[in-house]
């Protein structure tokens, strides 16, 4: 069955800082993978997607992701952490038609 | 476009009742899916809705329930409500059936049971 991993329940970075949430999948065929935010009291906001395109994909508020197959990781990155970037942190794999599954999630904390 | 609603946005029933929620997808949107979330299970996936036929099922009890109209609206029901079923329920519309297709989620309803 497809899954996705998500390492470290909370991520803490200083404003300004690199930005890393990883995420690990488990497939055996072609993931569709997916990151997804979530703000306090909001659904779920797509971040960007990865459908075999391209390897790195970039996405919104300056997010990016690169699938590596041979690590079978999506980690997601940012140059430099805004205050408005503080938020939940999903990532996901669709496992056929809409069906997603989520990881657990990762909190960021960013600190003036 | 405007995007995903739901309604309501918060609910309170008391243990034993049953409770229906609303999903208006984004305009020109045919799939609806559903998620619970909780602290202590995450986001689970409940059901998906296309063209108003049932695609794909989660692994919740016969209690949880859905339907899709005409119009691409969906609603889910819960029957006999218990104090585990308080959650935020998040509804997603997607505009095409192909597996790698973004879903976009709305604000979500927050049922309490208590």
């Amino acid at each position: 069955a497809q899954s996705v991993t998500q390492l470290g329940s909370h991520v803490s970075v200083s404003e300004g800082a690199l930005v890393l949430l990883r995420c690990n999948y488990s497939s055996s065929v072609p993931p569709y993978l997916f990151w997804y935010v979530q703000y306090p009291n909001q659904g779920l906001q797509l971040l960007l997607k990865y459908t075999s395109a391209a390897t790195l994909v970039k996405g919104i508020n300056g997010f990016e992701a690169e699938f590596k197959k041979s690590e079978t990781s999506f980690h997601l990155t940012k140059p430099s952490a805004h205050m408005s970037d503080a938020a939940e942190y999903f990532c996901a794999v669709n496992t056929g038609f809409q069906k997603l599954v989520f990881g657990t999630g990762t909190r960021l904390l960013v600190s003036p | 476009k405007a995007g995903v609603t739901q309604t309501p946005r918060y609910l309170i029933k008391t243990r034993g009742q049953q409770v229906t929620l609303s999903c208006s997808p984004i305009s020109g949107h045919r799939s609806v899916s559903w998620y619970q979330q909780t602290p202590g299970q995450g986001l689970q996936f409940l059901f998906e809705y296309f063209s108003e036929t049932q695609r794909n099922k989660g692994n919740f009890p016969g209690r949880f329930s859905g339907r899709q109209f005409s119009n691409s609206r969906s609603e889910m029901n819960v029957s006999t409500l218990e104090l585990g079923d308080s959650a935020l329920y998040l509804c997603a519309s997607s505009s095409n059936t192909g597996t790698g297709t973004e879903q976009y989620f709305g604000p979500g309803t927050r049922l309490t049971v208590t």
